[in-house]
């Protein structure tokens, strides 16, 4: 699915390097996501963007910085990270309004990032 | 807070084997979600459900929205290799400030043997 496009696809980098990973969507949505997968555990939803506008902070250290400049970008700005921070790292999109059925999240295929 | 619990949490069966997980929720959900990811790649949307009692199917995939509206159900028939993955369920996470979220259930991995 082309529909969220994230980059990069990998990412290696020590500990006091400064990085940040991309989302673009194509679908027209107006809430973004980030999510942590590590192995064997579930998802681990980080921050929500509904209309441009941080709406969550799943409790997420501050090492950890999201932005989101539009509707259609997300970025995540990672700086001194530590090893147990390697993971996968998913963007998700999603149309939001009250009182309409849930609409289904759409990912990317995400960032496999390794701390060194 | 919300929980979905998965079952099983991993499956090895033969190809041609029909498979059934399962999905359960401490509260009611409006909406079950049932998505698959390969490895390398993110997760993508198998069926949608919206109504209690709702069956829909996706050509091999069959999914059911439980009548107590805190179940779901994914069946598989016939198997194949590229069946291979991890299926997560997902429903609507309530409370917060925030619109769309979603609650993950932990996955099943699905392994099929040629």
């Amino acid at each position: 699915e082309t529909g969220v496009t994230q980059t990069p696809r990998h990412l290696v980098m020590g500990m006091t390097n400064k990085k940040s990973l991309k989302c673009e969507q194509h679908l027209g949505h107006n809430a973004m996501y980030w999510y942590k997968q590590s192995a064997k555990k579930p998802l681990e939803l980080m921050f929500v963007y509904n209309f441009k506008e941080q709406t969550e902070n799943n409790s997420v250290p501050s090492r950890f910085s999201p932005e989101c400049p539009n509707s259609s970008h997300l970025f995540l700005h990672l700086h001194t990270l530590q090893p147990e921070d390697s993971a996968l790292y998913l963007c998700a999109s999603s149309q939001v309004s009250r009182g309409t059925l849930h609409q289904p999240q759409h990912f990317g295929d995400g960032t496999r990032l390794s701390i060194l | 807070g919300q929980q979905l619990n998965q079952s099983p949490q991993s499956m090895f069966i033969q190809e041609g084997e029909d498979v059934s997980m399962n999905c359960t929720s401490s509260s009611i959900f409006n909406t079950w979600l049932w998505y698959k990811q390969d490895p390398g790649e993110g997760p993508v949307l198998l069926i949608a459900l919206y109504k209690a009692g709702e069956l829909t199917s996706n050509g091999r995939l069959t999914a059911q929205f439980g009548t107590t509206r805190k179940d779901s159900f994914l069946n598989i028939s016939a198997s194949i290799p590229s069946d291979v993955g991890i299926y997560f369920c997902a429903g609507p996470f309530a409370g917060g400030t925030s619109y769309g979220k979603l609650t993950f259930g932990q996955g099943t991995i699905l392994t099929v043997h040629p």
